[in-house]
């Protein structure tokens, strides 16, 4: 079945940092993907999506492409900030899964002044 | 977009009640979800419920023990019962509306079993 890998955390970076966090994917089909935020005591919020291959996702500075041949959906930003310290999910739902999320297993991010 | 409550918020229940948590959308949505966040662990499908019919369990839940309702197209209810510790995870709700493939998700009920 459909699954997300993501790179271990936790994450610590200084601020403006360089951001990397790795997801790679397997699918039988031709998934969305996404990327998902958990801000400390807050609910699960959308960052940014693909829907096919090439696509680029961005939001807040952060940005993630569609990548078919790596199969994979990293997530960078050039410069953090303290503020985006939380758990960030990658996570891919297509028609097998009948539009459910699969998730990854999260990336804890702590960024220190 | 949908916003997506949630009620309660949070609870403390003890082994062996239930708990009913309801899912409100403020428009109409073609699919709702369940999902459990277990501590410090990422999210895992519960169901997606159905409206108007039963809902369709992943593997490892069972309406016994997690039954959901869907009478209509804004509404949903999950239910935890026979409540034990390892039940004690944040549930979460969501939505997908009809030609985006974009997911929202409501705040969450923070459950601990005692």
């Amino acid at each position: 079945g459909d699954s997300v890998t993501q790179m271990e955390g936790p994450v610590t970076l200084s601020e403006e940092a360089f951001l990397t966090i790795n997801c790679t994917y397997t699918a039988t089909g031709y998934p969305s993907l996404f990327w998902y935020v958990q801000y400390p005591g807050e609910g699960l919020q959308l960052l940014l999506k693909a829907t096919k291959a090439d696509d680029k996702g961005s939001n807040k500075g952060f940005e993630a492409t569609y990548r078919k041949e790596t199969t994979s959906f990293h997530l960078e930003k050039g410069s953090v900030q303290v503020s985006d310290s939380a758990v960030y999910f990658c996570a891919l739902s297509d028609l097998s899964s009948g539009y459910a999320l699969n998730f990854g297993k999260g990336t804890s991010l702590l960024v220190t002044p | 977009s949908a916003v997506i409550s949630q009620k309660p918020s949070r609870d403390i229940c003890q082994r062996g009640t239930s708990l009913t948590i309801q899912c409100q959308v403020d428009s109409q949505v073609t699919m709702m979800f369940w999902y459990r966040q277990q501590p410090g662990q990422s999210l895992t499908l519960i169901a997606t419920a159905n409206q108007g019919s039963e809902a369709t369990y992943e593997s490892g839940f069972v309406i016994d023990k997690f039954p959901i309702s869907r009478p209509n197209l804004t509404f949903s209810t999950l239910t935890v019962s026979n409540m034990s510790p390892e039940d004690s995870s944040i549930y979460l709700c969501s939505a997908l509306t009809g030609g985006s493939n974009e997911q929202f998700f409501g705040p969450g009920t923070r459950l601990t079993v005692l």
